[in-house]
């Protein structure tokens, strides 16, 4: 299986700051990374796929990036509605794991 | 509108059986892969296994082989996840999810979950 690694766990930003969240995989799995947003009591929503390709309806503050092993999720300016846990997932091969998620909190 | 409508809330004793069950509309059910992921109490999201609706083909992790049973009815445009004998430690929020080939295999659809208890 390969094993995501997400970082950091957690983080307290500010509206309007710049974060970035990183996942890490145990083998090279060329484009194959998404990256999801999930707020309490609900379903995860996709917002990137292919490691930078945009959902359709996601802001454009949203960005990845990355290859190989190592991928990046940015917020550019964040959201009052961007407040939430954000999950990784390598659709590489199955079976298809997820990271272990970044909680992103209000400072 | 493209959706995957799940059943209800269940409270189950260790030891019975449960079947949950996702539902899609809006597009041709057939021709997508069909996912379920658990979410534990407070925990992460883990990828349990998927169905083919066309065809039945199914796909397990590991750590969930032998343990439920994914399957689908295609003439209800209907997938399912069921136990045959429930344990404490399957309490959790199961999603069902589409799988896009047109998204390199992500889950661009969920349902909106369903939540198992088990307790004596």
């Amino acid at each position: 299986d390969i094993q995501m690694t997400q970082s950091p766990s957690s983080l307290s930003a500010s509206v309007g700051d710049r974060i970035t969240i990183t996942c890490r995989a145990s083998q090279s799995m060329s484009g194959y990374l998404n990256w999801y947003q999930q707020k309490p009591g609900k379903a995860p929503r996709l917002l990137i796929y292919s490691a930078s390709s945009l959902q359709s309806g996601v802001p454009s503050r949203f960005s990845g990036s990355g290859s190989g092993t190592d991928f990046t999720l940015t917020i550019s300016s964040l959201q009052p509605e961007d407040f939430a846990t954000y999950f990784c997932q390598q659709s590489y091969s199955t079976p298809r794991t997820f990271g272990g998620g970044t909680k992103v909190e209000i400072k | 509108e493209v959706q995957l409508v799940q059943s209800g809330a269940e409270v189950k004793k260790p030891g019975e059986s449960l079947k949950i069950s996702c539902k899609g509309s809006g597009y041709i059910f057939n021709s997508y892969w069909i996912g379920w992921v658990r979410q534990m109490p407070g925990k992460g999201l883990e990828w349990m296994g998927i169905i083919y609706p066309g065809d039945s083909d199914t796909t397990y992790s590991p750590s969930f082989q032998g343990q439920v049973t994914i399957s689908a009815d295609k003439s209800i445009s209907t997938a399912y996840l069921q136990w045959s004998s429930l344990k404490a430690s399957d309490t959790a929020m199961y999603y069902c999810a589409r799988q896009d080939w047109n998204a390199l295999a992500a889950f661009d659809i969920w349902g909106q979950g369903t939540m198992v208890t088990v307790s004596s």
